[in-house]
């Protein structure tokens, strides 16, 4: 399969500091997700983006999450304003079919 | 809401063995459901899928049953190699395929 690079692989942020985590996948991709995994536990949906829209977001993904498209190749999650439980693993998903998702080598945030 | 849980977090197997990994949904209407792997420091890797209007689906040593009637999901692994040691998650979605649920995850230990 097609390989999505994430980046940063490792952010660490200050507490109420804002964050871009951005996922690039090598080629146009249909389909869009983020997930986040905090340490040890299971892997949580924040949201799906489709047709540079958000098709379906989690109670998770409140107003300090937002998802964009800027360029066509760059998928990114910014956060606005860091908070400690937000430190985890962050996953960008893609697929070129609905049913279909892989998923990039992740974030590691650390919010101190 | 939805949940999808792992009856149990840890399963050691002989190399060798076969390995079965389970999973209990409760959303009578997921349609679509994923088995991943997850090495440790790695993004889940999609293992195999199934639509609800299967029973069984078998791939390369692993076999996906579907219990709908008491919403339970299994993953068979043949002949275990070390090589499968990692966590596995079970994942549901619905029709629409916008968002996806993760169950809590089994880590299988294969031991040589």
């Amino acid at each position: 399969e097609p390989e999505v690079t994430q980046t940063p692989s490792h952010q660490v942020t200050q507490m109420g500091q804002e964050v871009i985590l951005r996922c690039v996948p090598i080629s146009n991709h249909l389909y869009f997700y983020w997930y986040r995994q905090i340490l040890g536990q299971k892997v949580e949906f924040l949201v799906s983006f489709y047709n540079n829209e958000i098709s379906e977001k989690s109670e998770i993904f409140d107003d300090q999450f937002s998802v964009e498209r800027p360029d066509g190749s760059n998928f990114t999650l910014k956060i606005r304003s860091t908070k400690l439980e937000d430190s985890a693993m962050y996953f960008c998903a893609w697929g070129d079919r609905a049913d279909e998702q892989y998923f990039g080598p992740g974030t590691r945030l650390t919010v101190t | 809401g939805e949940s999808v849980g792992l009856h149990l977090p840890t399963l050691s197997v002989q190399e060798g063995d076969n390995s079965i990994i389970n999973c209990a949904y409760s959303n009578s209407a997921s349609d679509y459901f994923i088995w991943y792997k997850q090495e440790s420091g790695k993004g889940p890797q999609f293992i195999i899928d199934i639509r609800s209007n299967m029973d069984k689906r078998q791939g390369q040593r692993v076999t996906v049953l579907l219990n709908k009637t008491v919403k339970h999901l299994s993953l068979q692994i043949a002949a275990t190699q070390p090589g499968d040691s990692a966590v596995y998650f079970c994942a549901e979605t619905d029709d629409n395929f916008n968002k996806f649920y993760f169950g809590s995850g089994t880590k299988l230990n294969v031991k040589p």
